[in-house]
């Protein structure tokens, strides 16, 4: 049962140009969403969150959006940047308890020059 | 470099050897999580710690599996008589008990069963 769901394996955008991935949930007990950042070799990194009392967060280059009707965000990295090639993950969890993350499959960015 | 260390980065081993891997989280960091990542995967959740208590553990850790966080300090796991189905990533997170939820992740060690 895939609680959180990224349904694009892959996302070729040009430099400069505006990246946007998309995330899907299932469990509307979810009520705090983190995006990650990995390269190959490493662990993933925090790039940026939001509470579900929030429909929007911005962070520099880094915009996320958030629709509980549609149990739905997005992250929009703007200008995008050749560093920004890797893999993004979403992920879910609640404010209390364990706080554990569920994360999606990832979506591999790459951008070009 | 005071991030989240893991220790080794790669493990190969053959089927049936126990294996056993260290996780040293941030220093002030009193919740500490394992998750293991498959190919094309996100990570999944294995089990986490409070301080030395193991509060939660997911079904997807059978009773092969065994954790430990001994002080409340860094961790261990171990996979006895490994299958090859347990090949993955294993990766360490540890956080703050608080309302922000980001979690700092280390490198992960690979574990290849042959």
């Amino acid at each position: 049962d895939q609680q959180v769901k990224q349904n694009s394996p892959s996302l070729s955008v040009q430099e400069g140009r505006i990246s946007i991935l998309n995330c899907d949930y299932t469990n509307s007990m979810f009520d705090y969403f983190l995006w990650y950042k990995k390269y190959p070799a490493e662990g993933p990194t925090f790039l940026i969150s939001i509470s579900s009392i929030k429909d929007k967060n911005e962070d520099g280059r880094f915009t996320v959006f958030l629709n509980k009707s549609a149990k739905h965000l997005s992250l929009h990295i703007v200008p995008s940047q050749p560093g920004d090639s890797a893999v993004y993950f979403c992920a879910a969890t609640t404010e209390g308890g364990a706080q554990k993350l569920v994360f999606g499959q990832g979506t591999r960015l790459t951008i070009n020059p | 470099d005071t991030g989240v260390s893991q220790d080794p980065r790669h493990k190969i081993t053959k089927r049936g050897q126990n294996v056993t891997f260290r996780c040293d989280p941030i220093s002030e960091h009193n919740r500490l999580y394992w998750y293991r990542q498959t190919l094309g995967q996100g990570p999944e959740f294995l089990t986490y710690f409070q301080n030395e208590a193991q509060l939660e553990k997911s079904r997807l850790l059978s009773d092969r599996f065994s954790a430990e966080r001994p002080k409340g300090s860094f961790s261990t796991l171990e996979i006895q008589r490994t299958e090859q189905g347990d090949s993955a990533m294993y990766l360490c997170a540890s956080s703050l008990a608080r309302s922000s939820n980001e979690q700092f992740f280390g490198p992960g060690t690979r574990l290849t069963v042959l």
